[in-house]
């Protein structure tokens, strides 16, 4: 079974703090690593897809690295608006199968 | 709004049913992917599509089977339903079913009394 495991499970913080959070993940049979929004009463919408050792991707005031030989990845959030507030999701792609295993995401909340 | 639509989005049955629920994937893709969210648990991978081809299986049982169609929507049964059968069911697309970005759908939300 494999195991995704996000870090913190939830994030109150306040309007403007810049924050981060991580997703751990098999280092072995890596192929691909994607990180999704998830608002309340929406469906996950996607954020990035990160393929390379080292990578960094970057969607305003998000952004991502990538590490695949330790397994793990951060995501950041610059300046946090209480529109932020969402659970963001990462999930494991391995390479047999190309199926995604989620891990249980982080629920972050901003305060204005 | 993804381009992936589902139906119904709500629906209510009682344990012992069988209920079917439908998606569409976005135009252009090819794969469907099936999805289960229960209270306590992550986004659970149940099944996926390629072409009307299934190409891979997670943790789905028994009582539950899908299809994907000729024009691509992709149906989800589910039948002797069990009160643990309650969840948000997602349904997903992508163009190749690689490991590339999904789209997801706004689910459907079973309840079963």
């Amino acid at each position: 079974i494999l195991n995704v495991e996000q870090s913190p499970q939830s994030l109150h913080v306040q309007e403007g703090d810049s924050t981060n959070f991580t997703c751990s993940f098999p280092s072995s049979n890596f192929y691909a690593l994607h990180w999704y929004r998830w608002e309340t009463a929406k469906s996950p919408e996607a954020l990035f897809v990160m393929t390379l050792n080292g990578d960094e991707k970057k969607k305003g005031r998000i952004s991502a690295t990538l590490n695949t030989k330790e397994g793990y990845s951060y995501l950041y959030i610059k300046g946090s608006q209480p529109e932020d507030s969402a659970t963001y999701l990462c999930a494991f792609v391995g390479g047999s199968n190309y199926k995604l295993t989620f891990g249980k995401g982080t629920l972050l909340t901003v305060n204005p | 709004d993804s381009g992936v639509t589902q139906t119904p989005k709500h629906l209510i049955t009682a344990t012992g049913q069988r209920v079917t629920l439908r998606c569409s994937p976005r135009s252009g893709d090819l794969s469907v992917y099936w999805y289960q969210q229960s209270l306590d648990q992550g986004l659970q991978f149940l099944i996926q599509y390629y072409n009307g081809e299934e190409r891979a299986k997670g943790n789905i049982l028994e009582r539950f089977s899908a299809q994907q169609f000729p024009d691509l929507h992709s149906e989800l049964n589910l039948s002797s339903l069990e009160l643990g059968d309650s969840a948000l069911y997602f349904c997903a697309s992508s163009q190749r079913g690689g490991g590339e970005t999904q789209y997801f759908g706004p689910g459907t939300r079973l309840l079963v009394l």
